[in-house]
């Protein structure tokens, strides 16, 4: 099983704050993806990277940056919290061929701007 | 554009009843993958199945079941003899098949939140 760690798992901010979540792999899988998860939209992607330095939007973009400066390690910021930002933020690596294609998630980060 | 419908927002049921919950899919590809996955009160997504696209096979591992039809883009996921511990967020979801040109982007549905009583 690929290793996938999220931090923080919780925090709480204030608006107008930057703010940064740190997603950790142990492999060095290419792919890494970033999530929010809000009620009644499901999970849905905020940036993706497919190697080092190579980032590119996914469907909620708006608000965030990222950054790849390494394999093992996938930031995503939000340069100003807003409200509309309070979410549970996923990180998954993609990884395997085949019967073994798949995708790993981490435990979560619980952000919360007031 | 891909899209994954799951029009049950919430389903609930009584202990050891069946339950279905639905997933309806777009995608222009031809080749592509099928997930389910639960999401407990815990909080952590757990991956319960994969599909691709040229596997039409019905699954069943356990309680859970899976029917897969291309005919209809849906691919529904059955508890039979639903317990307490099935309470969750179940999510579907579909990527574009595998390759180097691809970016592998997974997209949701929306989720079911299942509730099983006692």
């Amino acid at each position: 099983d690929a290793g996938i760690t999220q931090s923080p798992r919780h925090k709480v901010t204030e608006t107008g704050t930057p703010v940064t979540l740190r997603c950790h792999q142990t492999e060095n899988h290419r792919y890494m993806y970033w999530y929010r998860q809000d009620p009644g939209h499901g999970l849905r992607l905020i940036h993706y990277s497919y190697g080092v330095k190579d980032t590119d939007k996914g469907e909620v973009s708006d608000g965030y940056s990222v950054s790849r400066s390494k394999t093992e390690d996938f930031l995503l910021t939000l340069e100003s919290a807003t409200s509309s930002q309070t979410s549970v933020y996923f990180c998954a690596i993609r990884s395997g061929v085949g019967a073994n294609y798949g995708y790993t998630f981490g435990s979560g980060t619980r952000l919360t701007v007031v | 554009a891909q899209k994954v419908t799951q029009a049950q927002t919430e389903i609930s049921v009584v202990e050891k009843e069946d339950v279905t919950l639905d997933c309806v899919y777009e995608t222009r590809d031809t080749t592509y993958y099928l997930f389910w996955y639960k999401q407990p009160p815990s909080g952590e997504l757990v991956f319960l199945i994969r599909r691709n696209s040229f596997d039409e096979q019905n699954e069943i591992s356990g309680r859970y079941s899976w029917n897969f039809q291309k005919s209809t883009s849906s691919f529904n996921f059955t508890i039979t003899a639903s317990q307490v511990v099935d309470s969750a967020v179940y999510f579907c979801a579909l990527s574009e098949a595998q390759g180097s040109s691809n970016t592998g982007k997974l997209i949701f549905g929306q989720g079911t939140t299942l509730q099983v009583k006692p």
